[in-house]
């Protein structure tokens, strides 16, 4: 089973910020299958990214996100007041398509 | 556009078995696409339940595997969880999903369902 492990596990920071979150896998997740997901409460999960790098339909060019092999980061350029949430990574290179256990960015 | 709707009980006793279904609008379920269950705990944050294909093949966490059934239902377009024995650790917010390009990551969300289990 391919752990990962997301770090900080809080990060407070200010509108206007750039936020970097890492996301380490306990193996190679190959082909670059890991994806980012955002998540406010009441609401479903927001995919970001997924091949690791592919911004999904719609999401603004301030998320990017980088990564290969175990190391993975979303970076967000210019923080907005409603980028805060609770991020996380998951791989679906192999089953269980588990998930990190989230960074919560938080307005500082 | 696809979308996906979860339903079910919202409250589950000790020991019985939370049954949750997910219909599928705008798309199909025989599209090549893995369909999935999550569910949200402050606690544990994002958990994945498990995944299945329109001609089976359910792929479990192990974490729930003895206690989980997935099955889809092709003539109603909609897919389902069963999970067994359940507990208060078992109280969630449970999610369907929809994968994308023949992966597993979710593209497409239900907009989640508070279980309880509480007597």
């Amino acid at each position: 089973e391919i752990v990962l492990t997301q770090s900080p596990g809080t990060l407070s920071l200010s509108p206007g910020e750039r936020a970097t979150l890492s996301c380490r896998a306990s193996q190679t997740v190959y082909s670059n299958f890991l994806a980012w997901y955002q998540h406010k409460p009441g609401r479903a999960p927001r995919l970001l990214v997924y091949g690791a790098s592919t911004r999904a339909a719609g999401i603004p060019d301030r998320f990017s996100a980088t990564g290969s092999g175990a190391d993975f980061t979303l970076s967000i350029s210019r923080l907005e007041p409603e980028d805060f949430a609770v991020y996380y990574c998951q791989q679906y290179y192999r089953s269980p398509n588990g998930f990190g256990q989230g960074t919560r960015l938080e307005i500082k | 556009q696809v979308e996906l709707r979860e339903s079910g009980p919202g409250l589950v006793k000790p020991s019985e078995t939370l049954s949750l279904t997910c219909a599928v609008s705008g798309g199909s379920i025989i599209s090549s696409n893995w369909w999935c269950w999550v569910r949200q705990t402050p606690e544990k944050g994002l958990e994945w339940i498990g995944e299945i294909y329109h001609s089976g093949s359910p792929n479990y966490n192990p974490s729930l595997e003895s206690r989980v059934i997935m099955s889809v239902d092709k003539p109603k377009n909609q897919f389902s969880l069963m999970l067994h024995s359940v507990t208060a650790a078992d109280t969630a917010v449970y999610y369907c999903a929809r994968g994308a390009n023949g992966h597993g990551y979710g593209l497409y969300w239900g907009q989640g369902i508070v279980v309880t289990v509480s007597s």
